[in-house]
């Protein structure tokens, strides 16, 4: 069993949807989330992180963590066709030393249409 | 804002010779750097883990002597992968972490090694 599960898509919504991503995971040792987004051919770049559970929010994009649940999300309102990439979940037990390593998700591949 | 430096963005060579790809961190120094493989419409697999100034930890199944990691200064880590063939194509990514409030990693933009 992978210690991150992400379902890969792809999943394809209209333009102006919601989209909601999640991952689950096995190690209750993680307390740092975070979503990664990555374009095709490009290294990831972070849209968001959050420590230990709760829910944050930037912008269009909303974030929860429920470490009760080992369940994380990532929402993204008015998604638009810029919005088509590859979402990664990562994790990490630490912040410092080797711990500090993330654990990513295999990545959902999203499309919006318009 | 926190940038890293990855080159090459892609490269070709033959089987049996050696290609380096470079990482630098622009603005912030970075004593941990990872280095990370992708295969296409995969996740990243972290390789290593190269720390300033000492030996790089590597992954489990990732041979050390293939792919030589050095990070000699607090804004360049290297990886070189020795004696390249074919199956060592693939997309190859760094990251360090930032040290910015909202903590994060920042992430080079990847090179694309093709070994024929």
């Amino acid at each position: 069993q992978k210690e991150v599960e992400q379902d890969p898509g792809p999943l394809s919504v209209p333009e102006g949807a919601i989209v909601s991503l999640n991952c689950t995971y096995s190690n209750s040792a993680f307390q740092y989330f975070m979503w990664y987004r990555q374009y095709s051919r490009k290294g990831p770049e972070l849209l968001m992180y959050t420590y230990s559970s709760g829910n944050k929010e930037d912008g269009r994009f909303t974030a929860q963590v429920d470490k009760s649940s080992k369940y994380i999300s990532l929402f993204i309102r008015d998604s638009q066709p810029s919005d088509s990439a590859t979402y990664l979940c990562a994790m990490s037990r630490t912040v410092t030393g080797t711990a500090s390593k993330l654990t990513f998700g295999t990545g959902t591949r999203l499309q919006v249409t318009l | 804002g926190a940038v890293v430096s990855q080159h090459p963005s892609w490269v070709i060579c033959k089987s049996g010779t050696s290609v380096k790809i470079e990482c630098r961190s622009l603005d912030f120094q970075a004593t941990t750097m990872f280095w990370y493989r992708q295969f296409p419409k995969q996740s990243l697999m972290l390789m290593a883990t190269s720390n300033e100034g000492s030996k790089a930890t590597y992954e489990q199944g990732v041979e050390k002597d293939k792919f030589l990691i050095n990070h000699a200064s607090l804004t360049l880590s290297t990886l070189t992968v020795t004696s390249a063939h074919p199956e060592d194509s693939s997309f190859y990514i760094c990251s360090a972490r930032t040290p910015v409030v909202n903590y994060g990693y920042t992430f080079g933009s990847g090179t694309r090694l093709t070994v024929v």
